[in-house]
């Protein structure tokens, strides 16, 4: 595709359900990530992805968090039992490798979740 | 881990005027230092980067410089025009061996250039 697409855009959902946000990187990068990004701060790395292996979770905030990309490819971020402080911009980006200088992250549009 | 500190937050200027963004970073290792800007509704685009084995790099209006013993990196924009208008953030992560390019990201910087 073009860049990276991110679905569904916004998402409100009421406290303790779950949420799916879906990730579409750039075809052929082999490294995906996740960051949440409050308001008026950076993205704070989540998770990372080198094909379908998760060599990294160190980010998640808790085990309520859980991400998958079981074909190397799509990625989805699942939120369980969703709490009023899980409100964020969730973004993904993607890179064709994670060394330079193959390393540019391209970012998608981001996912804005409202919990209520 | 690393830990990155912007500043400005805010910075406002006049269209033709320089404006200056310093960060600061707190891990030696971090040898990869971009910049991204981000407008309004969109996701982070980045802008320029730097390694550490290199202490200046310009693109057009646009220069970053890195000083590894201080641990402190900047962001220069010359001309300043109304569509540098933007959040800037900048960042560090490890990128080598068997690193995974992790991002570690300032705070931001709103910049307003006014005509």
């Amino acid at each position: 595709g073009a860049g990276v697409s991110q679905s569904p855009r916004y998402k409100v959902t009421k406290r303790g359900q779950d949420v799916t946000l879906r990730c579409d990187p750039i075809s052929s990068h082999a490294t995906l990530y996740w960051y949440q990004q409050a308001l008026g701060q950076g993205p704070e790395f989540l998770t990372y992805f080198n094909y379908e292996a998760q060599p990294d979770k160190s980010g998640l905030p808790s085990d309520r968090f859980s991400a998958e990309r079981p074909e190397g490819s799509i990625s989805t971020l699942t939120i369980q039992r969703t709490e009023q402080r899980d409100s964020a911009m969730y973004r993904c980006a993607s890179s064709p490798r994670d060394f330079y200088p193959y390393n540019e992250q391209f970012f998608g549009p981001g996912t804005r979740l409202t919990v209520l | 881990g690393e830990n990155v500190e912007q500043h400005p937050s805010t910075l406002s200027v006049q269209e033709g005027d320089s404006a200056v963004i310093k960060c600061t970073y707190s891990d030696s290792a971090s040898n990869y230092f971009p910049w991204y800007k981000q407008e309004l509704g969109k996701g982070p685009q980045l802008i320029i980067d730097i390694r550490s084995n290199v202490g200046e790099k310009k693109d057009q209006r646009i220069a970053v410089t890195l000083n590894k013993t201080a641990k402190h990196f900047s962001l220069h924009i010359t001309e300043t025009q109304p569509e540098d208008s933007a959040v800037y953030f900048c960042a560090a992560s490890y990128s080598g061996g068997t690193s995974y390019g992790k991002l570690t990201f300032g705070q931001g910087t709103i910049l307003t250039v006014h005509p």
